[in-house]
């Protein structure tokens, strides 16, 4: 059973950069496009960005100036870092497993973890 | 404002059959694009409900069913039960710029 558990500060600095990383455990990081999305309190779902376990990636558009997501199949993570963070920014952010198999869903997801955006 | 379009709420007595809709355009939603459907109690991560327009994961019950037309989708759920009280998600793919996933705004289901 694969499993993904978020990790990194809950607090964050306007400003600052926001990184988080997601631990892949039960299976290989290998194959699979690996993805942040984030929740704004009592807001829908926002797709961040995904990394493929070669090391490609592609983040969305309104967010692409500010997001590198990287992998480390070594250790089975993947990361986040969003930089020049704002109150905005505040949200629980999600790592999941997009699955060919599951043709594009989202099957996989970390339990999430807030992070705040306050100086 | 999220790209696809889901009412606010909606609700059903227990037994009745509801609906969710899910709007797109055709820079997402559409004969190219498939539409997944999840769901989400407080405070837990979405689950996956269906995949590939009407699809259901292994353990998802049968009562679930989806379908899609041109640019819009919707969720059935028949024989609502309390503990389908959540809120819905549906997310597809979106063209614009270099392309992205996108979700709709979500839709809370309440049993009444």
């Amino acid at each position: 059973q694969v499993l993904l558990q978020e990790s990194g500060p809950g607090l964050v600095k306007p400003s600052e950069t926001l990184s988080l990383t997601c631990t892949v455990s039960g299976g290989s990081i290998s194959s699979y496009y690996w993805n942040w999305i984030r929740q704004s309190p009592g807001m829908g779902l926002e797709w961040i960005g995904y990394v493929y376990y070669t090391g490609s990636s592609n983040s969305n558009p309104s967010l692409k100036s500010r997001v590198t997501i990287s992998v480390d199949t070594s250790r089975n993570q993947f990361s986040l870092k969003l930089n020049s963070v704002t109150a905005a920014d505040t949200a629980v952010y999600y790592c999941a497993r997009l699955n060919s198999a599951t043709l594009g869903g989202f099957d996989i997801w970390g339990q999430g973890t807030m992070v705040t955006v306050s100086s | 404002q999220s790209v696809l379009t889901q009412p606010p709420s909606v609700s059903g007595a227990p037994g009745q059959r509801v609906t969710i809709s899910c709007t797109g355009d055709n820079s997402n939603i559409g004969p190219r694009y498939y539409v997944h459907w999840y769901q989400q109690f407080p405070g837990n991560a979405p689950k996956l409900l269906i995949y590939g327009d009407n699809n259901r994961p292994s353990g998802v019950p049968d009562r679930f069913s989806a379908s899609k037309s041109g640019t819009s989708a919707s969720l059935a759920i028949s024989g609502l039960q309390p503990e389908d009280e959540a809120h819905y998600f549906c997310q597809s793919y979106d063209t614009t710029l270099s392309g992205f996933w996108v979700f709709g705004g979500g839709t809370k289901l309440t049993v009444l």
